[in-house]
């Protein structure tokens, strides 16, 4: 039982590139999540899903969109990305008041 | 909307001792779950201790335990017997409202030295 899978787990980009981090979960959970991790700042929700085919806005959104076309995953896009968006990244899922689930983070660097 | 306040950055404690952290909140809710969460050098997240908030009892789990005074809206962490693998960063957090979205705690890193 995998869990909580997010690929890739190192990224380097370049300003103004684009690219796609993938979450997939396999506990049949209906809510999934993307948080970015800072230093000092713990974890931030930036997007989130209650279901499949919906989505709707965290904490700090801006910069990044996703997709939930699939109940087991959970796309977060960066369409052009800048260096405020280096950071670690973490996917979780959940059931209903149940505890979240997380990745293992990515870590993304912005040049 | 939730807040969460743990005002310890860092903390050190001796192999074997007990160490309490802390964490307060806020919320206009009255049916909740608090939790802990624990990230070792590794970067992984994992589930420390849940608390539901209905639940007078505080809970426990082995050598980990919890504080939890929902009046003064506050719900501490405390290790017994502190271990070496037990230096990490702790993370209060709090699911708000009927998406179950997590709010964090800035976290605080402790050190269990030898």
């Amino acid at each position: 039982n995998a869990g909580v899978t997010q690929t890739p787990k190192f990224r380097v980009l370049k300003t103004g590139q684009s690219m796609t981090l993938l979450c997939a979960q396999d506990m049949n959970h209906e809510y999934m999540y993307w948080y970015r991790q800072d230093p000092g700042m713990g974890l931030r929700l930036i997007h989130y899903s209650v279901g499949e085919g919906t989505t709707a806005k965290g904490e700090v959104p801006d910069g990044y969109n996703v997709s939930r076309l699939k109940k087991q995953n959970f796309l977060l896009g960066l369409e052009s990305a800048a260096p405020s968006q280096t950071s670690v990244y973490f996917c979780a899922s959940s059931s209903q008041n149940q505890p979240q689930h997380f990745g293992d983070g990515t870590r993304l660097s912005i040049l | 909307a939730q807040t969460v306040t743990q005002s310890q950055p860092e903390m050190s404690v001796q192999e074997a001792e007990t160490v309490t952290l802390s964490c307060t909140y806020d919320t206009s809710e009255n049916n909740y779950y608090l939790f802990w969460y624990k990230q070792p050098p590794s970067r992984q997240m994992i589930l420390v201790i849940r608390q539901e908030a209905y639940k007078q009892q505080n809970a426990t789990e082995n050598r980990f335990s919890v504080n939890f005074q929902k009046a003064a809206k506050s719900f501490s962490l405390k290790i017994s017997d502190s271990q070496l693998g037990d230096t990490a960063m702790y993370f209060c957090a709090f699911p708000g409202g009927s998406n179950y979205k997590l709010t964090f705690g800035k976290g605080t890193l402790l050190t269990v030295n030898p």
